[in-house]
């Protein structure tokens, strides 16, 4: 079973709009952190934010963090075609295990 | 610094058959995860090494086994293999220090 659940599961946006997504998980989490999947490919990291940690940055990326409603979003702004892509959240379980959602698709429009 | 590598990339087998994937750790890595992704859903985490001990497993059946070598590569070896084992499957790994896990491009399984 999977921990998280992502929102929406797909998104289609013009290039150089904002784009957010959704994850909420069931049970008490260390960290939780981001990847994007391009075609079915290796997962890349993006950002992992800390169950202590409300917001964070980086680069096009915000991330917060809501433990109370165990949920987060991820919002990538000015889009380009090249964050077309599967974005997944993984809640941090214990020891390095990550538990991973269904993801959200995203499309980027020229 | 060299990343994660998996082999092979694609692979074809029939039902009943066994498998062996392979992973190649990050340098400095100690800890190698492997995940099975099926179309259109998230990984599942399958099981972990850490210092060539199994260090947790998900929910998948015995068939389902692993090793970790002394230079922190693994193995993942599946047999009787069922028509449900078709998948992507993941191998991540992680240093000690930090929970962030770095991926492998991924083996891509047909079950047949």
């Amino acid at each position: 079973s999977q921990q998280g659940e992502e929102d929406p599961q797909a998104l289609s946006i013009q290039e150089g709009e904002n784009a957010t997504m959704n994850c909420s998980y069931k049970t008490s989490i260390n960290n939780l952190q981001w990847y994007r999947q391009n075609s079915g490919r290796g997962l890349v990291h993006l950002i992992l934010i800390r169950s202590n940690e409300r917001e964070k940055h980086s680069g096009r990326l915000r991330v917060t963090l809501d433990t109370s409603k165990k949920s987060s979003s991820l919002l990538i702004t000015a889009s380009r075609a090249a964050d077309t892509a599967s974005y997944f959240c993984a809640s941090d379980m214990v020891d390095y295990k990550l538990s991973f959602g269904a993801g959200t698709t995203v499309t980027v429009r020229a | 610094e060299t990343g994660v590598t998996q082999s092979p990339t694609h692979l074809i087998k029939t039902r009943g058959q066994q498998v062996t994937l392979r992973c190649s750790s990050q340098s400095g890595h100690n800890t190698v995860s492997w995940y099975q992704q099926a179309l259109g859903q998230g990984p599942q985490f399958i099981f972990q090494y850490y210092r060539e001990e199994e260090n947790g497993r998900g929910n998948f059946p015995p068939r389902f086994s692993g090793l970790q070598f002394p230079n922190y590569s693994s193995e993942l070896n599946v047999n009787a293999l069922e028509l449900d084992d078709s998948a992507l499957y993941l191998c991540a790994s992680s240093g000690v220090a930090y929970n962030e896990q770095f991926f492998g491009p991924g083996t891509r399984l047909t079950v047949l």
